[in-house]
C-alpha cells in the first residue's frame, strides 16, 4: 500500500543543537514534497518545497534534502530554539498536479 | 493581509443537525481545499475545487457537501453530522494547479454529540 511515514515519536533535543526529522515514503514517485510546521490549535504553515530533482534546499536556518533513491526526505533544523518547538508535517505531491499527501507529523521539543 | 478566514473556530452540535463551515480566502487563489485532521491520521483531503463551480472528491468526502459559487469562498456542509464527523477541519486555498504552496485557514474544531 501507499504509504508516508514520518517520526512517530516525539523528538527532543536541548537548544543549539542540530533537529533532524525524517519522512519516508513507499510506492509514490513524487514530482516535489513539501514541509509545513504546524503548533497546536492552528493550521500548518509551509516552510519549504523542494522537486524531485533537486537534491538539497535551503533557507536560513532549515534544510531540506530529497533522496528519491531512498525514496526519503530529510528535514533539519540548526541552532534549534525553543521557538522550534512544534509538530512539522511532509506532504508529497503524488499526481504531479498539485494533489498533496500528508505524513503524520513529527512533534519537535527543543529545551532551553 | 493575506489570509483564510474559517468560521466558526468551535462548534458543538448534535448528530443530524445540518451544518455549515465558511471558508474565505483573499488571494484571489483558484485552488481551495478541505482537510480533516484526526489524530494518528493526519491531514486528509474531503473535497478541493480548481475553480468556481469545479469541485471534486478528495479521499474522504462521503458525509459532506461542498460548493464554489465564487471564488473566494468555500464552505463545508454536513448535511446530517454523525460523531465520527467529529475532527478539526481545516480550509486552505493555494494559485492554481500544481506545485504551489497551501496558505491554511486556522482551523474548525467540530463536535458531533
Amino acid at each position: 500500500s501507499q504509504k508516508i511515514e514520518q517520526n512517530s515519536e516525539a523528538l527532543n533535543i536541548q537548544e543549539g543543537k542540530t533537529a533532524t526529522l525524517t519522512c519516508n515514503y513507499t510506492n509514490y514517485s513524487p514530482a516535489y514534497l513539501q514541509w509545513y510546521r504546524q503548533d497546536p490549535g492552528r493550521g500548518p504553515v509551509f516552510l519549504l518545497l523542494i522537486r524531485e530533482n533537486e537534491k538539497e534546499k535551503r533557507k536560513e536556518r532549515l534544510k531540506v534534502t530529497f533522496d528519491t533513491t531512498l525514496k526519503q526526505s530529510l528535514f533539519h533544523i540548526t541552532a534549534s530554539q525553543p521557538a522550534d518547538s512544534a509538530t512539522y508535517l511532509c506532504a508529497l505531491d503524488i499526481n504531479g498536479r498539485g494533489k498533496l499527501i500528508f505524513g503524520q507529523g513529527t512533534e519537535l521539543s527543543v529545551k532551553p | 493581509e493575506a489570509q483564510v478566514t474559517q468560521n466558526p473556530r468551535y462548534l458543538i452540535t448534535v448528530t443530524g443537525k445540518k451544518l455549515t463551515v465558511t471558508c474565505s480566502q483573499n488571494m484571489n487563489h483558484e485552488y481551495m481545499s478541505w482537510y480533516r485532521q484526526d489524530p494518528g491520521l493526519g491531514l486528509r483531503q474531503i473535497y478541493y475545487s480548481m475553480n468556481v463551480e469545479v469541485t471534486d472528491k478528495g479521499d474522504v468526502p462521503e458525509g459532506y457537501k461542498v460548493s464554489r459559487k465564487e471564488k473566494r469562498n468555500f464552505p463545508l456542509i454536513l448535511e446530517s453530522p454523525s460523531p465520527n464527523q467529529t475532527s478539526l477541519y481545516f480550509c486552505a486555498s493555494r494559485v492554481g494547479q500544481g506545485a504551489g504552496k497551501l496558505f491554511f485557514g486556522s482551523g474548525t474544531q467540530l463536535s458531533v454529540l
